[in-house]
């Protein structure tokens, strides 16, 4: 079954600290890889996206994801956060053969100002 | 360019009752996703439309919830009878291109 893990439940960081959440994922084709953030209070919104083409992504905001095929992986790294990173960080995946997505269960990142 | 909205933003009834969300894609994306996420869980895939037909609805928990998409434009999640279980945020998307662009989402509890 498809299926998506994300690593941590809860991040804690400091401003200026480096970030890297984790994902994998289960599926045994060809896959498109997504990560979206909820910030509080608003819509779910498209960080980055992986499709094809080179395996490391840049998104919106300084942040990025490599995709690692041998892993199965996609993790998400910003170099520096912010307090305004803190939300809601989901990562998904879609095969190539059909629409839906299949999420991760989230990762909550807090920035202590 | 209006977004992907959703009404009600949140909605509480008893268990038993009726409830009907309501979606309105972005113009003219053909496709139409619902998911679901119970709290603490992740978010699960509900069903999808093109234009106004049924894709795939292999996600409908059962047949207490059903979608419609009138002529292709907005669409609605019934639930009825609803059940304690069924609380949760339901979120609408559309696509068109292959980038899905999410609504608000509706808040629903069941008490």
């Amino acid at each position: 079954a498809q299926s998506v893990s994300q690593h941590n439940h809860h991040v804690i960081l400091s401003e200026a600290a480096s970030l890297e959440l984790g994902c994998n994922y289960s599926y045994g084709g060809t896959v498109n890889l997504f990560w979206y953030v909820q910030y509080p209070g608003q819509h779910l919104q498209l960080l980055l996206k992986y499709f094809s083409g080179d395996p490391l992504v840049k998104g919106i905001k300084g942040f990025e994801a490599e995709f690692i095929k041998s892993k199965f992986s996609f993790n998400l790294r910003k170099p520096s956060v912010q307090w305004s990173d803190t939300a809601e960080y989901f990562c998904a995946v879609r095969g190539d053969s059909n629409y839906q997505l299949i999420w991760g269960a989230g990762t909550k990142l807090i920035i202590k100002p | 360019e209006a977004g992907v909205t959703q009404f009600p933003s949140h909605s509480v009834i008893e268990k038993g009752q009726t409830v009907t969300l309501r979606c309105d894609p972005i113009s003219g994306h053909d496709n139409l996703y619902w998911y679901r996420r119970v709290m603490g869980k992740e978010i699960k895939f509900l069903l999808h439309f093109v234009k106004e037909s049924k894709q795939d609805e292999s996600g409908m928990p059962n047949n207490r919830f059903l979608a419609e998409r009138t002529g292709g434009t907005y669409s609605t999640l019934k639930v009825q009878p609803a059940e304690l279980e069924d609380s949760g945020v339901y979120f609408c998307a559309s696509s068109q291109g292959g980038r899905e662009y999410f609504g608000p989402g509706t808040r629903l509890t069941v008490t």
